[in-house]
């Protein structure tokens, strides 16, 4: 069965410094993988889509994520935080062409000043 | 250019009741999904509606029902309620063609609690 784990639950980084947060998928086929933000009060927003091509994907508010197939991961990156981007981030899986997504449990992100 | 909107914003209910929730897709969109969020975990597929007819549905009781109107907007019904209901639900819209490779946008959801 697919599936999509976040294996941390929380984070807490200090503004300026980078961020990782790492999602692992399990899919039979070649997986269309996403990255979303939710703001409390807000509905999720998407960061980035990786569907093939370009393993380095870039996203909005200067994220981006890299596939490896070989590891099955879809890590989503930022070099410098900034306070606004504490947040909760889901990494999701497109489970069929017609956009049934699959979400992890999330990982709550804390930016410290 | 409104985004997704939903309505009611919050909403509580007691155990056994009926609730109907709202949404109302982007402009341009005519396919609309909705999840729902249970605290502290990720959203999970209900259903999706595309052309007033449900086209996929996720692993979801029968209690949980749905409607697209010609307009496209789109309301989730739950019946007999339970506490396990409480959760944020959450309306997606996307383009005509509704495939993975078009971007879903989120509306802000609606926190039902059931007590």
């Amino acid at each position: 069965a697919q599936s999509v784990t976040q294996p941390d639950i929380h984070i807490t980084v200090s503004e300026g410094a980078s961020l990782e947060l790492r999602c692992n998928y399990s899919y039979g086929a070649t997986p269309y993988l996403f990255w979303y933000v939710q703001s409390p009060g807000q509905g999720l927003q998407l960061l980035l889509k990786y569907f093939s091509g370009d393993t380095l994907v870039q996203g909005i508010k200067g994220f981006e994520a890299e596939f490896k197939r070989s590891q099955s991961s879809f890590n989503l990156r930022k070099p410098s935080v900034h306070w606004s981007d504490a947040a909760e981030y889901f990494c999701a899986v497109g489970l069929d062409s017609w956009g049934k997504l699959q979400f992890g449990a999330g990982t709550q992100v804390v930016v410290t000043p | 250019d409104a985004g997704v909107t939903q309505s009611p914003t919050h909403l509580i209910k007691t155990r056994g009741q009926q609730v109907t929730l709202r949404c109302s897709p982007k402009s341009g969109h005519d396919t609309v999904s909705w999840y729902q969020q249970a605290l502290g975990q990720g959203p999970q597929f209900i259903f999706q509606y595309y052309e007033e007819e449900e086209r996929q549905r996720g692993n979801f009781p029968d209690r949980f029902s749905g409607h697209q109107f010609p307009n496209y907007s789109s309301e989730l019904n739950v019946n007999a309620l339970l506490l396990g209901d409480s959760a944020l639900y959450l309306c997606a819209s996307s383009l005509p063609s509704g495939s993975v490779a078009d971007t879903q946008y989120f509306g802000p959801g609606t926190r039902l609690t059931v007590l």
